[in-house]
């Protein structure tokens, strides 16, 4: 069955940086796009980032365009996000997400990653 | 940016009773690119319905989504008791892609 595994998140000072990873599992990750959302401590879920399947078009939310880079390695089945110039209102649950065949909805979500900004 | 609203905030509704939950967009949605999610405390969210009416693999049938445009809704006939959970819509049409607030349906 189609699994996603995140890791790297943790505790970081404002101003730092922090790679997570996705692996997944059960489906042909080079076909699909992959995305990135978080969650807030008790707020909603907002978009941050998508990758097509070959890695070449990349969008980001307005929110972390310029700190953030989404990238993905198809050989190894990974979905990354390098996250630079870390700043308080980052503090989230980071999910990893699989688009659908017939576009970029996401049917498939990992458990997610805490990422903490605090000094 | 597609901005997107979600009416009411709150639903609060007896198990067997049937819930209308409304996702307005600031433009067209073109294509009804438009997904409902749906997110229990502490798990991540699951997708309902993609193409604004198109359930997802295993989704039970009294889910369903309509509309058109800038206008959506997705309806639960029956509420059961594991239906009660937050209610997010997303536009998938453009970046960046965007989620509503959501609608938490609680139990009345």
């Amino acid at each position: 069955q189609e699994q996603l595994m995140e890791s790297g998140g943790g505790v970081v000072q404002p101003g730092g940086s922090l790679r997570l990873s996705c692996v997944a599992s059960g489906f042909r990750f080079g076909d699909f796009a992959m995305e990135w959302a978080r969650q807030a401590p008790g707020k909603g879920l907002e978009w941050v980032a998508l990758v097509r399947y070959n890695g070449d078009d990349k969008y980001y939310a307005d929110s972390v365009k310029g700190r953030f880079t989404i990238s993905r390695d198809n050989a190894k089945n990974t979905l990354y996000l390098q996250m630079n110039s870390l700043r308080g209102d980052d503090t989230a649950l980071y999910y990893c997400m699989k688009t659908g065949n017939s576009g970029w909805f996401s049917d498939k979500w990992g458990q997610g990653t805490l990422v903490t900004v605090s000094s | 940016e597609i901005v997107l609203t979600q009416s009411p905030g709150t639903l609060s509704l007896s198990p067997g009773e049937r819930a209308t939950l409304s996702c307005r967009a600031s433009q067209s949605v073109s294509n009804n690119k438009l997904a409902w999610y749906q997110q229990k405390p502490g798990q991540a969210p699951r997708l309902l319905i993609y193409g604004a009416s198109s359930r997802a693999t295993g989704i039970p049938d009294r889910f369903s989504g309509s509309g058109s445009g800038t206008d959506f809704t997705l309806t639960i006939s029956r509420l059961e008791p594991e239906d009660f959970a937050v209610y997010y819509c997303q536009q998938y049409i453009n970046s960046p892609l965007t989620f509503g607030p959501g609608t938490s349906v609680d139990i009345k």
